[in-house]
């Protein structure tokens, strides 16, 4: 029951460029979608999100687009720094999905000084 | 900043043992989930809690799990007779309203380990 994917397990990135990660998803009910942001032995923090009525939001370094149509939603960190080296997973709920949320597999971001 | 807390970090326990894991969720926060990740898989819901009473569960939650909040603060899982799939990473969250579009702030996690 994979309804959020993250394809990409782990990504690799200079410091000072930009970092993307790519999330799907499969089910057309959800309506809200939100990055976090994990370091070992921590639990996720909540980074930003996004509603299914807008296709993007920015915060600082970080800006989500979300594309309806391909079910499909990325994250974009610029500059990287590397502090930023963590795992990000996608996350997504509905109206149809009560109260939980839809975790992906994570992609772990390294940040390369 | 209020954060979520969980205690303890690491739990080992027999199979077929009783095991509680304590959290203490943000304290304006109405609404309270438990998490777990096993080893390399993703995050997966087990259950929300509102109101003293559960909201909803997953197929994970099943009669050998149970949640409680005894006091004003604390929040609990308890695993009644543990086997070796329940060893993972068990995470508290909370959040301040139910609805879909509010984020949900997460604790450190306690691992457990079944032997």
């Amino acid at each position: 029951d994979q309804q959020v994917k993250q394809n990409s397990p782990s990504l690799s990135v200079q410091e000072g460029r930009i970092s993307i990660l790519n999330c799907d998803y499969t089910n057309s009910m959800f309506d809200y979608f939100l990055w976090y942001k994990k370091y070992p032995a921590e639990g996720p923090t909540f980074l930003i999100s996004i509603s299914s009525i807008k296709d993007k939001n920015e915060d600082g370094r970080f800006t989500v687009f979300l594309n309806k149509s391909a079910k499909h939603l990325s994250l974009h960190i610029v500059p990287s720094q590397p502090g930023d080296s963590a795992v990000y997973f996608c996350a997504a709920s509905g109206w149809n999905t009560g109260n939980q949320f839809y975790f992906g597999t994570g992609t772990s971001l390294t940040v390369i000084p | 900043e209020p954060e979520v807390t969980q205690t303890p970090s690491h739990q080992v326990t027999q199979m077929g043992q009783e095991v509680i894991l304590r959290c203490v969720p943000i304290s304006n926060h109405l609404y309270f989930y438990w998490y777990r990740q096993i080893l390399g898989q993703k995050v997966e819901f087990l259950v929300s809690f509102y109101n003293n009473e559960i909201s909803e569960k997953s197929e994970i939650f099943d009669d050998q799990f149970s949640v409680e909040r005894p006091d004003g603060s604390n929040f609990t899982l308890k695993i009644r007779s543990t086997k070796l799939e329940d060893s993972a990473m068990y995470f508290c969250a909370s959040s301040e309203m139910g609805q879909v579009n509010q984020p949900q702030h997460f604790g450190d996690g306690t691992r457990l380990s079944i032997l």
